[in-house]
């Protein structure tokens, strides 16, 4: 099946820097989303891509659908502790037989001490 | 807020007993989704259905059945629980069978 390779796993960020985080997978997607999900909370949707090439933002956050469709990033800019938190990638791929939707592993953002 | 909701948001129960978690999914939306996240790991699909009918089944245990009402909730139905299954039950939602939004989950402890 598909798999989705997310990198970093976890990383720690300190105040005011710019962070970045990728997903690649061997498939490609029709769709490529990202989500963020805080301790014992459900994911929440921080941005969609519809279309190869697609770079997207929402506030500090910028996200791209790779040209060749198999791999997104997502930066943060000017991080702030709030940020802290799992942010996984997504892939959908449209199927007839029910759209299917693969997550990465998930990249883990941590506040440096 | 997703519009997605859950109930109950924490469940407690014993080992070998059943439970049933409950799913509304935003207004309009016809395709509900089910994932298990067992501690620190990613989102497990389990199942999907679409407009009261099975669309997709993920790694779901034959424990585990699910079902899509004519009012477009769902529940899913949690049997001879083991210790094992303890675990964040997620239930999302789409339109369209694209972007999915996520409920704020059923956190389910076995004891």
């Amino acid at each position: 099946g598909q798999q989705l390779n997310q990198s970093p796993q976890s990383m720690f960020i300190q105040e005011g820097e710019d962070v970045s985080m990728n997903c690649t997978s061997s498939s490609i997607f029709n769709t490529w989303l990202w989500y963020k999900q805080d301790p014992g909370e459900g994911p929440v949707l921080l941005i969609a891509l519809y279309k190869a090439g697609e770079l997207t933002s929402n506030g500090r956050l910028t996200a791209q659908f790779g040209i060749t469709r198999k791999d997104s990033f997502l930066n943060i800019s000017a991080s702030i502790p709030s940020d802290v938190g799992i942010y996984f990638c997504a892939g959908l791929l449209f199927k007839a037989a029910g759209n299917k939707l693969t997550f990465g592993g998930g990249t883990r953002v941590l506040v440096k001490p | 807020d997703s519009g997605v909701t859950q109930t109950p948001k924490h469940l407690i129960t014993a080992t070998g007993q059943r439970v049933t978690l409950r799913c509304s999914p935003r207004s309009g939306d016809l395709s509900v989704y089910w994932y298990q996240q067992s501690l620190d790991q990613g989102l497990q699909f389990l199942i999907q259905y679409y407009n009261g009918e099975e669309r997709a089944k993920g790694n779901i245990l034959e424990r585990f059945s699910a079902q899509q009402f004519p009012d477009l909730h769902s529940e899913l139905n949690l049997s001879s629980l083991e210790l094992g299954d303890s675990a964040l039950y997620f239930c999302a939602s789409s339109s369209r069978g694209d972007t999915q939004y996520f409920g704020p989950g059923t956190r389910l402890t076995v004891l």
